[in-house]
């Protein structure tokens, strides 16, 4: 079984609308890690979020964690065209361990 | 930002041969990834390397793949023989020793791999 999974499994907004994507995980963490992949690229990290942290920002970025429940979520607000991913959660469950990817959750943010 | 260069960006192969993917990870980089990905669908997790060794590697990191770092510059994954089910694209990453167990991984493009 997937140790994190994003959802919902795809979703579309319009540019300027805001955009919220969760993640649930089954283990206990260190950090947990949001990338984006866009298409024909490698994934680019967008927020790495501690165990001890709740909340973090990056810009129009915004991850919550919730160790209790297991459970993350990514909003980005004002939404343009180049936002359009898969945006992936990563659990890190310890020093360099190997980062696990789920399926994603694909946002296409149309004009 | 940092940047993780893979060569080539494809590469065709007939099933059987021996193939190279290599990696130029950001140069003050001490960890090195490979991932797995089938078209549509999720990265998957090869194997990572630190200071000449292989540290994790997950069941898909077959007895026909192995890595190294020969000249201390390229992070290769050679396949030998290759399959069918090789078919797919290779992702590299680097990562710089992180404290507290939280480490950005750096990835590059990809190598499409398709095996005939």
């Amino acid at each position: 079984s997937q140790l994190a999974e994003e959802n919902p499994w795809a979703l579309s907004v319009h540019e300027g609308e805001s955009v919220t994507v969760n993640c649930s995980y089954k283990t206990s963490i260190t950090a947990l890690q949001w990338y984006r992949q866009k298409s024909g690229e490698g994934p680019a990290q967008l927020i790495l979020i501690r165990s001890n942290e709740r909340e973090k920002r990056n810009g129009r970025l915004r991850a919550t964690l919730d160790t209790s429940s297991q459970s993350s979520s990514l909003s980005i607000t004002a939404t343009r065209c180049e936002d359009t991913a898969v945006y992936f959660c990563a659990p890190q469950t310890g020093f360099a361990s190997a980062l696990t990817f789920g399926s994603g959750t694909k946002v296409i943010v149309l004009p | 930002g940092p940047k993780v260069l893979q060569i080539p960006s494809h590469q065709i192969i007939d099933m059987g041969q021996m193939v190279t993917l290599n990696c130029d990870p950001v140069s003050n980089h001490l960890y090195f990834y490979w991932y797995k990905q089938i078209l549509g669908q999720q990265m998957e997790f090869l194997v990572n390397f630190y200071n000449g060794k292989v540290m994790e590697k997950s069941k898909l990191f077959k007895d026909q793949f192995s890595v190294e770092r020969p000249d201390g510059s390229y992070f290769t994954l050679k396949i030998q023989p290759t399959a069918l089910e090789d078919s797919a694209v290779y992702f590299c990453a680097s990562s710089l020793i992180g404290g507290n167990g939280a480490e950005t991984l750096y990835f590059g493009s990809g190598t499409r791999l398709t095996v005939l």
